[in-house]
């Protein structure tokens, strides 16, 4: 069965670095998307992609962040100088458009960003 | 704005017993709701979903959840609870256009005891 991959699974950084944050949806799935969960919190969303723009994003992703399809395959998530509060667990997720026109996301299994 | 609610932190149920876990929604126009769970270390699996039809959905490892517009509500059930159920439930609500943003409860932590 397809899925979500991401990687990697565990990055440490200092504060005030870049860090790339990379997922592979699954090939024919039109929509992408990044969510964070702080640990201990529930999942909040970050942005959502489509047709090689951005087409929500909620306040969370600010100036520092931004999102790539560099390739046709990997969709990424650029967090340009990392704060101690960006540590959290990231997925990415994916959908098609289905015969009603939406359908489930799926997700990755995460990366966790620990920011010291 | 949309929202969701889950109003338990955590349920408790015994094995073959059944199980509900609870969620409301808020949301303007038609919402579009799922159950996703979340074992420990892992991802969201995504459970069921109700986009339209009927209010009855049935998904994954015998779970299923009703729809009730009027009670804004989507609670998730099983009929007869395994150990292997114990996780935590995460209910999510969309709404038509735009980038179909998903937004989530707290979760609820589901433990089923022997």
């Amino acid at each position: 069965e397809p899925e979500v991959t991401q990687t990697p699974s565990h990055q440490v950084t200092q504060m005030g670095q870049e860090v790339i944050l990379r997922c592979v949806p699954i090939s024919n799935h039109l929509y992408f998307y990044w969510y964070r969960q702080i640990l201990g919190q529930k999942v909040e969303f970050l942005v959502s992609f489509y047709n090689n723009e951005i087409s929500e994003k909620s306040e969370i992703f600010d100036d520092q962040f931004s999102v790539e399809r560099p390739d046709g395959s990997n969709f990424t998530l650029k967090i340009r100088s990392t704060k101690l509060e960006d540590s959290a667990m990231y997925f990415c997720a994916s959908r098609d458009r289905g015969a009603s026109g939406y359908n489930e996301q799926f997700f990755g299994p995460g990366t966790r960003l620990t920011v010291l | 704005a949309q929202s969701v609610a889950q109003p338990e932190d955590q349920v408790n149920v015994a094995e073959g017993n059944p199980l509900t876990v609870k969620c409301t929604y808020s949301v303007s126009g038609n919402p579009y709701l799922f159950w996703y769970v979340q074992y420990p270390n892992r991802g969201l699996q995504f459970l069921l979903k109700y986009i339209t039809g009927d209010n009855l959905v049935k998904g994954s490892y015998g779970f299923e959840a009703e729809f009730n517009k009027s009670q804004t509500s989507f609670h998730l059930k099983k009929p007869s609870a395994l150990v292997s159920d114990s996780a935590l439930y995460f209910c999510a609500v969309s709404k038509a256009g735009g980038g179909n943003k998903l937004t989530f409860g707290t979760g609820t932590q589901l433990k089923v005891e022997l």
